[in-house]
């Protein structure tokens, strides 16, 4: 099955720096790549994601570079803010049939500092 | 908006128990899964249904089964409940992509 690895595991920051967090995928028939957000006490909520046929999507502050070859993607956040601090989790997936099951990385907690 | 529900919050139970999760959606998706998260562990899937009265395993099905005998509610069924099973449930739903997260149900079996 698939395997998806995540990097940092934490990952402290001062406002305004740039983070970016990556992960790797083993399964290279996977084709879907999210990135959910998960502020303390709260659900995971999904801030972007990327299809295997993009390179790269940006949504304000935050994009995603997926590279296929390498089986590798990444988030990026720029600017930070404090309330940009929470646990992110990648997520990579195949879609079969109608439905796809979603395989997550372990988790980045990000702190960003005022 | 996408609503995801889940019957309680927070849970204690003793061991050996029969404790049942449930999980409810609005939006009509085909799709529903069953989660447990734990601290450095992520997310790992346990059961997922694509159709009502399907099932499918997950990664971590030991120790668990699920229900889905209507379209828009899921439920989880722990048979008897033990210690190392005490973690945060989350359930989801979805299209064939993304998935919406109801709000977690904190298990504690004691």
């Amino acid at each position: 099955g698939e395997n998806v690895e995540q990097h940092p595991s934490t990952l402290s920051v001062q406002e305004g720096d740039s983070a970016v967090i990556k992960c790797t995928y083993s399964d290279s028939a996977s084709n879907y790549f999210p990135w959910y957000k998960q502020e303390l006490g709260k659900r995971p909520q999904l801030i972007i994601d990327i299809r295997s046929n993009v390179g790269e999507k940006k949504d304000q502050r935050i994009a995603v570079t997926l590279n296929k070859t390498a089986k590798h993607f990444s988030l990026h956040i720029t600017e930070t803010q404090p309330e940009d601090s929470a646990v992110y989790f990648c997520a990579a997936s195949w879609g079969v049939s109608g439905y796809s099951t979603l395989t997550f990385g372990k988790g980045t907690m990000l702190l960003v500092s005022p | 908006d996408v609503k995801v529900t889940q019957s309680s919050r927070y849970l204690v139970k003793r061991t050996g128990e029969k404790v049942f999760l449930e999980c409810v959606q609005d939006m009509d998706h085909e799709n529903m899964f069953w989660y447990r998260q734990d601290p450095g562990l992520g997310l790992r899937l346990i059961y997922f249904s694509y159709d009502v009265k399907m099932k499918e395993k997950g990664d971590i099905p030991e120790g668990y089964s699920v229900s889905r005998e209507k379209k828009e509610r899921f439920s989880l069924i722990l048979e008897s409940a033990s210690t190392n099973q005490t973690s945060m449930y989350l359930c989801a739903s979805s299209l064939p992509s993304e998935q919406y997260f109801g709000p977690g149900t904190r298990l504690t079996v004691t």
